[in-house]
């Protein structure tokens, strides 16, 4: 049971132009959302995070929505730069006595 | 502030033998999870260890283990290796728990032959 997606495997981009990464998840207990950039062999590294109480946050290029009421958050990066090129990863988490839950990953390619 | 530090980096060993893997979390941080990455997947979650106690365990077998030893550094154990467990093993730590922003390692890549 996957309670969190990410439906786009990868997404390309042209630099300068707007990312738009995509996450759906089902159980509605999650209260808190987080994105982390991962590139090859090296582990992920926090990017952005959006409490259930808020419906946008953001941080410099990076910016995440929230819509509860679909289960959905997006995480937008603009302008795209060519070191955004890497994997994305959104989770989900509850409480403490639960670990986070994450999504597949979407590969993102900034082409120049 | 020194980061999560994994070791080895990289790791090369055949079926049927066991491997231990390394890592010391970030001072302070009391939660130390371990995870597995494999190409194409995303991040399956082992464990989480946390004052030395085993607090939440994902869908592994019992050939996967590990502790964590009063100065919050943990180890992790896979005994008889499989070709399946090739992978990268990457530890995050945290602060309180498993739920809340984590801090990662760059992994250990275990190739199994």
């Amino acid at each position: 049971d996957q309670q969190v997606k990410q439906n786009s495997p990868s997404l390309s981009v042209q630099e300068g132009r707007i990312s738009i990464l995509n996450c759906d998840y089902t159980n509605s207990m999650f209260d808190y959302f987080l994105w982390y950039k991962k590139y090859p062999a090296e582990g992920p590294t926090f990017l952005i995070s959006i409490s259930s109480i808020k419906d946008k946050n953001e941080d410099g290029r990076f910016t995440v929505f929230l819509n509860k009421s679909a289960k959905h958050l997006s995480l937008h990066i603009v302008p795209s730069q060519p070191g955004d090129s890497a994997v994305y990863f959104c989770a989900a988490s509850r409480d403490s006595n639960y670990q986070l839950i994450w999504g597949a990953g979407t590969k993102l390619i900034i082409k120049p | 502030k020194a980061g999560v530090t994994q070791t080895p980096r990289y790791l090369i060993k055949t079926r049927g033998q066991q491997v231990t893997l390394s890592c010391s979390p970030i001072s302070g941080h009391r939660s130390v999870s371990w995870y597995q990455q494999t190409p194409g997947q995303g991040l399956q979650f082992l464990f989480e260890y946390f004052s030395e106690t085993q607090r939440n365990k994902g869908n592994f077998p019992g050939r996967f283990s590990g502790r964590q030893f009063s100065n919050s550094r943990s180890e992790m154990n896979v005994s008889t290796l499989e070709l399946g467990d090739s992978a990268l093993y990457l530890c995050a730590s945290s602060r309180q728990g498993s739920n809340e922003k984590l801090f990662f390692g760059s992994g250990t890549q275990l190739s199994v032959l």
